[in-house]
């Protein structure tokens, strides 16, 4: 259990299709990040909030994808008409400058 | 060129072996990171140093901000290490950058 759930853990989707994630910080904390992984790469930068507000998005963040966190807590992460470049590790995480970082086990998505 | 660079990229050493990976980054930063992610993609923060070096059982963490370096050190190393190390650099006060990872191999 690291802090951070990641729901699902794994999810195959037909390209085209609409897939969603969620992220639960066990604990409230005021920043929360995504990012992306594929195999053999270090994590990429997608997006992060600070409570509610979306502060930054990656160039990497086309307009298929969509980010939320309503109330301050939990994060979803919307892909719209999937395509195989998706498929990809996504990560969440919570923290930041002086408090270190807790990271979920992400979803891994694969895009047939 | 990548922000963050990692060497070596694959590292493969006999289970009692002292392991040295590197981690080298072009831009100033505020803090690096070292984290450990294993199969199945969950990743665990090893270290965050913003100078000199921190220790925690067999794992020492160095870094040299002149020289804008860092080293993972892994002192009497064990199968169980086995994962991929990966570097991270703040170099604002939000997101991270990450290095590729090294993936490490202990053999027993």
């Amino acid at each position: 259990d690291t802090g951070v759930s990641q729901d699902p853990r794994h999810k195959i989707t037909k390209r085209g299709q609409n897939v969603t994630f969620r992220c639960d910080p066990i604990s409230e904390h005021n920043r929360l990040y995504w990012y992306r992984q594929t195999l053999g790469q270090g994590p990429e930068f997608l997006t992060y909030f600070q409570n509610e507000a979306q502060l930054e998005k990656s160039r990497l963040l086309s307009d298929r994808f969509s980010a939320e966190r309503p109330k301050g807590s939990f994060s979803t992460l919307e892909i719209q008409r999937t395509e195989q470049g998706d498929s990809a590790m996504y990560l969440c995480a919570t923290g930041g400058t002086n408090y270190g970082y807790t990271f979920g086990s992400g979803t891994r998505l694969t895009v047939v | 060129k990548n922000e963050v660079e990692q060497s070596p990229q694959n590292l493969t050493a006999q289970e009692g072996e002292f392991i040295t990976i590197n981690c080298s980054y072009s831009v100033g930063i505020s803090a690096l990171h070292w984290l450990q992610q294993h199969p199945g993609g969950g990743i665990v923060s090893l270290f965050m140093l913003s100078s000199g070096k921190k220790k925690h059982g067999r794992l020492i963490a160095t870094i040299n901000i002149q020289e804008k370096h860092s080293s993972l050190h892994i002192t009497a190393s064990h199968p169980r290490d086995s994962a991929v190390y990966i570097c991270a650099v703040l170099p604002g006060a939000q997101k991270l950058v990450f290095g590729q990872g090294t993936r490490l191999t202990i053999n027993p």
